[in-house]
Formats: C-alpha cells, structure tokens, sequence
C-alpha cells in the first residue's frame, strides 16, 4: 500500500499570502488528485491528473510534482479557501488519500 | 443532474453486518464506476472499493474479507455490505462517481454509520 504524508497538518494563511500543501508518496505515483471539504460535507474534486483544474476551481489554484512529491498551490489566499485538503493517488490498488491539511485564514 | 445518496441504518452493533445502498441519478451505472469511501471520526479517508461500469469489483485488501458491492441496475442502486463490523468501523460512509478517467466527480452527502459494542 502506498502511503501518502501531507504537510503542514495544519496551518494558516493571511489574505494574500501564498500557500504550498505537500503530498509525498512512500513509493512512485503517476498521477495526484486533490480533494477540498469544508465542514459537513462531502470532499469535492479539486485538481486531477496533478494538475488539472476541475471545472469551477480558481485558477489561483495549481498543482503540481512528479514521482514521490506532489504539491497544491495557492497564488493568493482568500478566505472561502479555509478547508481541509487531501490528496489521492490512484495509481497503485488500493487507492489511498493523504491524512488531509487543514487550511485557516488568518 | 447527477446525484448519489447513501442510505442505510445509522447504528449497528459489533458483530454484525451493515448494508448501504448507494441511489444514483442523472447517469447510468452501466457508463460509470462507483466507489464507496469512508471517513472517520479523526477525518481520515479510506477508499473502500468500487464497482465498474462493466459489473467487476475491486476491493481495498484490508477491507476484502469482510465487505462486497453489487448492484442493481433497474433501481440504480449500488449496494455494500460489510460484516463483522467492530467499533472501528464507525465513520461517515460515501459513495462517489468515478468516470473513465478515474476522477471521483460527484459524491453523495453520506452516510454516519455507528458501531456499538
């Protein structure tokens, strides 16, 4: 099974400020999804295939990584980007998801 | 408009054996996969399994013992059941769209299964 480390657990951001969340995978990946949820509901798509937009997300958002490491990007932090986020590699069965970060504004 | 939505019983005891149906609509579970993923209470994610648009399962390995989906096409239903459920098991249980491309589009709003000893 491919485990997959998130970092930071947790943190928070001022308006503004640019945000880096980090995926490492314990062994090679082809591709990274990641998944945004806010409290009480279910995660929502956010960037497929490392990094691919989902259709609606802001394009402050990027992704990006190859291999063993993967990242999610924010070029400016708002404050409706406050959420949990994780990552999902399906490239190896099962498929697993990182232990989430969650994001606060400051 | 494509929705899914769990339903099942929201406490079960140790022991026994939980049943979850998925009711999807909007799309044709013969065109897409379906997966069943788990939360718990910590908030981490576990991918349970799927069914594919073709009718074959694949199966987390720690869960594969224990757990089965199916489905019925004519109720667009996609159905788990999971024995020997212990305490836990307890977690929000989801099932979600998976297109060809393997991204997992839509989710349901879940369900909170609770296992009691």
């Amino acid at each position: 099974e491919i485990v997959l480390t998130q970092s930071p657990t947790t943190m928070a951001a001022s308006p503004g400020e640019k945000v880096t969340i980090t995926c490492r995978a314990s062994s090679s990946v082809s591709y990274m999804d990641w998944f945004q949820q806010k409290s009480g509901t279910s995660p929502k798509p956010w960037i497929y295939d490392t990094s691919k937009l989902v259709s609606g997300v802001p394009d402050r958002f990027s992704g990006s990584g190859s291999g063993t490491s993967y990242s999610l990007t924010i070029s400016s932090m708002e404050a409706e980007d406050a959420a949990t986020h994780y990552c999902l590699q399906r490239s190896s069965y099962p498929l697993t998801f990182g232990s989430g970060t969650k994001l606060e504004i400051k | 408009q494509v929705q899914l939505k769990e339903s099942g019983p929201g406490l079960v005891q140790a022991s026994e054996t939980l049943s979850l149906t998925c009711t999807v609509s909007g799309f044709s579970l013969t065109t897409y996969h379906v997966s069943w993923v788990r939360q718990f209470p910590g908030k981490g994610l576990e991918w349970m399994g799927r069914i594919r648009s073709g009718g074959n399962t694949d199966y987390n390995s720690a869960l594969k013992s224990r757990l089965s989906i199916s489905r019925d096409t004519s109720k667009s239903q996609v159905l788990l059941k999971m024995n020997s459920l212990q305490t836990e098991d307890t977690a929000f249980y989801y099932c979600a769209r998976v297109t060809t491309v393997a991204l997992f589009d839509y989710w349901g709003q879940g369900v909170m299964v609770t296992v009691s000893s």
